[in-house]
């Protein structure tokens, strides 16, 4: 079955450490996304990229680090600039960024500053 | 600035009974107004997507309206279950020179009892 996949599903970070969240898409989409989700607000975004080898700062980018090597995975990267990571991540993925047809989210690593 | 706002923020409702939710926004401009369930824990999943010349949609028990002119939307959800507890998101799309802009609203929070 085509979709997005996220691990871990928790993960807990130390003050000061950097901390990868993985997301893998087998659907085929070319546009991928982070969103931040906290208590109380609509999601934020944090970055997004709409091809290989390029992304884009969205709103909330401070803290924050991506790579796009591969179409499949779009991995973030929190790191110790952030000031409050404490939060639930969500990773989409959709067409392309115009249409943005077929939005796809996965399935969110909540990440918690021990 | 582009906003989304729903009413109401919580729901508790009696398991058979039908309920409307409501989305208005200040997105310009227009592409798209989406919903989405999202269970506690996991991510978001589309319901429903209407463009600009779209009044009704629906799926299954979720029939979604839109009012392009004053700039509002509705889910309504007939004969609730117990698996209908869950946060109702709605999400309206600016088209940009950088591709579709998604703003998100901070989800109406439904609980159905028996």
């Amino acid at each position: 079955d085509g979709g997005i996949t996220q691990s871990p599903k928790y993960l807990f970070r130390k003050e000061g450490q950097n901390v990868t969240l993985s997301c893998e898409q087998n659907l085929n989409h070319d546009a991928m996304y982070w969103y931040r989700q906290d208590p109380g607000q609509g999601l934020r975004l944090i970055y997004y990229s709409q091809i290989v080898n390029d992304f884009q700062k969205g709103d909330i980018a401070e803290g924050y680090s991506v790579s796009r090597e591969k179409k499949e995975s779009f991995p973030l990267t929190v790191t110790s600039a952030q000031k409050n990571p404490t939060a639930f991540y969500l990773c989409a993925s959709s067409t392309t960024t115009v249409q943005a047809e077929g939005y796809t989210f996965g399935s969110g690593t909540r990440l918690t500053v021990v | 600035k582009n906003q989304v706002e729903q009413s109401p923020q919580s729901l508790i409702i009696l398991e058979g009974k039908n309920c409307t939710l409501q989305c208005n926004y200040t997105v310009s401009p227009f592409s798209n107004l989406r919903w989405y369930k999202q269970d506690t824990g996991r991510g978001p999943v589309s319901l429903t997507i209407m463009t600009f010349s779209e009044n009704t949609k629906s799926n299954g028990r979720y029939t979604a309206t839109l009012d392009a002119d004053t700039k509002q939307s509705s889910l309504h959800i007939t004969a609730s279950q117990l698996s209908d507890s869950a946060s109702y998101i709605c999400v309206v799309s600016a088209l940009t020179g950088g591709g579709n802009k998604l703003t998100f609203g901070t989800g109406t929070q439904l609980k159905v009892e028996l």
